[in-house]
């Protein structure tokens, strides 16, 4: 069975520092690996995806990620990090086949300081 | 283009009363998802339907959790009896129905079950 690992359960950064947000996952073929964003009261925002070819990802709002897979690792990014990035952010892995499902981590929160 | 739309965005009930909850999906989107998003807890999915046929209820509690998609465009989900531990938020998402698309998520409704 897929899973993924968000190490981090809450992470604080000042306005203006990088960010790395990690994120592990398990599963037996190559995965399809998404990064989503969720502010409070409000659903899921998709901010990259991988599926395959090059491994380092660019999204929206300036984030990337980068698929290393002998770390079975995505972890996501972003050189300098505004107040409005404030949110919760969700690593997911998609399996493969006629079964086709999304299986998410527990989120990590991001609390930015002025 | 419209997004996932769900309704009601709140809900409050009485322990043992009945409970809906409706989705309609992004307009030519096949396949639809019900998320259970517990406190501080990524998406956990509860049946996914490709068109009106639902293809993945394993999660569904089914002692007490229904779902129809009789048309194959809007969903409802329903609880019934609602209990305690049922609060939660539930989301509904949408995809165009090939594997790895991207999921679009609804504002999700938040139940308290009181």
């Amino acid at each position: 069975a897929q899973s993924v690992t968000q190490p981090d359960i809450h992470i604080t950064v000042s306005e203006g520092a990088s960010l790395e947000l990690r994120c592990n996952y398990s599963y037996g073929a190559t995965p399809y690996l998404f990064w989503y964003v969720q502010s409070p009261g409000q659903g899921l925002q998709l901010l990259l995806k991988y599926f395959s070819g090059d491994t380092l990802v660019q999204g929206i709002k300036g984030f990337e990620a980068e698929f290393k897979r002998s770390q079975s690792s995505f972890n996501l990014r972003k050189p300098s990090v505004h107040w409005s990035d404030a949110a919760e952010y969700f690593c997911a892995v998609g399996s493969g086949g006629s079964n086709y499902k999304l299986t998410f981590g527990k989120g990590t929160l991001l609390t930015v300081n002025p | 283009e419209a997004g996932v739309v769900q309704s009601p965005r709140y809900k409050i009930i009485e322990k043992k009363q009945p409970v809906a909850f409706w989705c309609n999906p992004i307009s030519g989107h096949n396949t639809l998802y019900w998320y259970l998003q517990n406190l501080g807890q990524g998406p956990e999915l509860l049946i996914r339907y490709e068109n009106e046929e639902a293809v993945d209820d394993s999660q569904l509690p089914k002692d007490r959790f229904s779902a129809e998609r009789l048309k194959g465009v809007d969903s409802t989900l329903k609880i019934q009896p609602a209990e305690l531990g049922d609060s939660a938020v539930y989301l509904c998402a949408s995809t165009a129905g090939d594997e790895g698309d991207t999921q679009y998520f609804g504002p999700g409704t938040r139940l308290t079950v009181l």
